[in-house]
């Protein structure tokens, strides 16, 4: 399996303020996504990171409050952008379709980044 | 309707008892099924993955899908406190996104 590694793990920020999170995995996947957990809820899909160019967000999400960064088959951000309690959540990322290491469809999670707003 | 539909529990078993989770789902494109352990503050572990229709089994654990009644399950078997856990089932059309289950949070009682 991949491993994926997040930072910062965990934060508490200002209203007002941005967090960039960033994703690392350990070798090169084909797609990487943006998951938002709130408490005690499933997984709810941001966007799909894609390589070069500009991010594909689902339906309530948008550019300006998520704007997400994929440089390279094994990196990327995602920047909560003027942050309100309501961003309060754990961020999650994503990684499937490995180059090399697993299978085009398995998807493997980075621990997460805990979110909370004051 | 949720595209993927699981029960959120909670659930509580002794140990040592087979524990069955499950989920259905309304769209008849899915053809990968996979289910994920996420222990309380950390990431979704991938357990099991499977695709299209059939059972595959992993030591004490047994994912079955079936396409047909668009349903698909787990089952732990010798179920230990170790195993207490929220399990999520999720499937995808392909290499593409993931859609979650609400999550079945697990309690196994020594």
């Amino acid at each position: 399996s991949a491993v994926i590694s997040q930072k910062p793990s965990r934060d508490i920020c200002q209203r007002g303020t941005s967090l960039t999170i960033q994703c690392q995995v350990d070798s090169q996947v084909t797609m990487m996504f943006w998951y938002r957990q709130q408490p005690g809820q499933s997984l709810t899909l941001i966007a799909t990171a894609n390589q070069g160019s500009e991010a594909t967000y689902e339906s309530g999400f948008v550019i300006d409050k998520f704007p997400i960064s994929r440089p390279n088959l094994t990196f990327s951000t995602l920047t909560v952008s003027n942050m309100s309690p309501e961003d309060s959540s754990i961020y999650l990322c994503s990684g499937t379709g490995g180059v090399v290491k697993f299978a085009d469809t398995e998807a493997f999670f980075g621990q997460g980044t805990r979110l909370t707003v004051v | 309707q949720k595209e993927v539909e699981q029960d959120p529990g909670p659930l509580s078993v002794p140990e040592g008892a087979i524990v069955s989770l499950n989920c259905t789902y309304s769209n008849s494109a899915f053809q990968y099924f996979m289910w994920y352990r996420q222990y309380s503050r950390k990431g979704p572990e991938l357990l099991m993955y499977t695709y299209s229709s059939g059972n595959k089994e992993d030591g004490r654990f047994t994912a079955q899908v079936d396409k047909s009644s668009k349903y698909i399950s787990l089952f732990i078997r010798d179920s230990q406190p170790s195993d207490s856990a929220t399990y999520l089932c999720a499937m995808s059309e392909g290499a593409q996104k993931l859609v979650f289950g609400q999550g079945t949070r697990l309690t196994i009682n020594p």
